[in-house]
């Protein structure tokens, strides 16, 4: 499956702290995104990286890409009770769909 | 400032019954998709179109039909509903995917489907 997994699947931390998780993949990717959901609503976009780019920065969102390993990360730093959410990773592979990965929950404690 | 609208938002169904969930987009996009998100499952494609009057299969599309007549909207149809199809079911919509660049997806808000 070209499904891209997230992980932790779960992820609890004070509010302050910096919150990481991680999406592998199996496949060749054109590019990578990064969504946020919050509890009973739509996914929002956050952050694209193609695959000629390492890391991407916007805002307190910071994404590595290491197309070596097929992996990314999403960093989240100073994290506030506003970011408790699922973050998915989607992967666009060469053909006209994303895919996306199981999410990890990330909640933060105030 | 409407983006991608779905109806209804809550339906209750009985086993055989069949339906329709209706997507539309404002945003003049070509390619327009429908997902169901399961516990422990994530999201999972069911059909997606890349213009009007084309549709394709995704990775779930059993028992599931979609029509594209008109570019801004996308029909997602259960003809006859089984209790495995109870689900939440996104619509989502992007402007084109072609090359590297890619495209950001929008989402609706979801439809909570359950079937008795």
């Amino acid at each position: 499956s070209q499904q891209g997994e997230e992980d932790p699947q779960a992820l609890s931390i004070q509010e302050g702290e910096n919150a990481t998780m991680n999406c592998s993949y199996k496949t060749s990717i054109n590019n990578l995104q990064w969504y946020r959901q919050n509890s009973g609503r739509g996914l929002v976009h956050l952050i694209l990286i193609r695959s000629n780019e390492r890391e991407k920065h916007s805002g307190r969102l910071r994404v590595t890409l290491d197309t070596s390993k097929k992996s990314s990360s999403l960093l989240i730093t100073a994290s506030r009770a506003a970011d408790t959410a699922s973050y998915f990773c989607a992967l666009l592979s060469g053909t006209y769909k994303y895919i996306f990965g199981t999410g990890t929950r990330l909640k933060v404690l105030a | 400032n409407a983006g991608v609208t779905q109806t209804p938002k809550f339906r209750v169904l009985k086993t055989g019954q069949s339906m329709t969930l209706l997507c539309a987009q404002d945003m003049n996009h070509e390619y327009m998709y429908w997902y169901r998100q399961d516990p422990g499952m994530g999201l999972r494609l069911i059909h997606y179109s890349v213009g009007e009057g084309t549709t394709a299969k995704g990775e779930v599309p059993d028992g599931y039909n979609v029509s594209r007549l008109k570019k801004q909207n996308f029909l997602l149809g259960l003809e006859s509903a089984a209790p495995s199809q109870t689900s939440v079911y996104f619509c989502a919509s992007s402007l084109t995917l072609r090359g590297s660049s890619g495209n950001t997806i929008y989402f609706g808000e979801g439809s909570w489907l359950t079937v008795v």
